[in-house]
């Protein structure tokens, strides 16, 4: 799997948009870019994928660069609970298993 | 839907005493994970089924660590004799086949 490199913290305030840079400039034509987050003490949670085009849900939105070797994640109107760390990764679905990699992620403290 | 379910919530044990952890995965869902989750090495994937049969199972730190299948609806992970350095946050995580992961609640393990 491609790496990736994230900040390793950010802040935020609160009601304003949080952007989650990541570096993945090995990244191969079929791997997409995945986002995950993990609030304190729970089990990480599924954001949102894309390969190449921009993506948007309830949660987040992704862009991807044209040259798809970064993306950012879009966090439109950041709240208190969107405190947490955010992992960026890279996987090809069609690699047996569909294991995941996660880094060190960024740190995101959403601020009052 | 329950989600992915684990048990214990918290153990706590001393060195050399057996420890098993549970995992319910999420109905339908034909790959399961087993992370582990420390400040120091961060989340380590130890081992995945697909469809109750082990995969991949490189992660597994030594022999002390062994994961088990018996059916569709239930994953052990199994750590004898415990050692102090085996504390961390295990993470059990179910999928229906494709990266995007749902993850437990995690089984805090305490080794003293």
């Amino acid at each position: 799997d491609a790496k990736t490199t994230q900040p390793t913290s950010m802040d935020c305030a609160e009601g304003r948009a949080a952007n989650l840079p990541c570096n993945h400039s090995t990244i191969s034509g079929n791997e997409y870019v995945y986002w995950y987050r993990q609030i304190h003490s729970q089990g990480p949670q599924y954001i949102i994928h894309g390969l190449k085009n921009n993506e948007t849900n309830e949660m987040a939105s992704l862009i991807i660069t044209e040259d798809r070797k970064s993306s950012t994640l879009i966090l439109p109107h950041a709240t208190l609970r969107d405190t947490a760390v955010y992992y960026c990764i890279v996987r090809d679905p069609n690699n047996a298993g569909n294991m995941l990699t996660f880094g060190g992620g960024t740190r995101l403290m959403v601020k009052p | 839907d329950a989600g992915v379910i684990q048990s214990p919530r918290h153990e706590v044990t001393e060195m050399g005493q057996e420890v098993t952890l549970r995992c319910k995965p999420i109905s339908g869902h034909n790959s399961l994970f087993w992370y582990r989750q420390t400040m120091m090495r961060g989340l380590e994937l130890l081992i995945y089924f697909n469809n109750n049969v082990p995969i991949d199972d490189s992660g597994m730190p030594e022999d002390r660590f062994s994961a088990k299948m018996p059916n569709a609806s239930f994953s052990t992970l199994k750590i004898q004799p415990s050692e102090p350095r085996d504390s961390a946050v295990y993470f059990c995580a179910s999928s229906p086949g494709t990266a995007k992961q749902y993850f437990g609640p995690g089984t805090r393990l305490t080794v003293t």
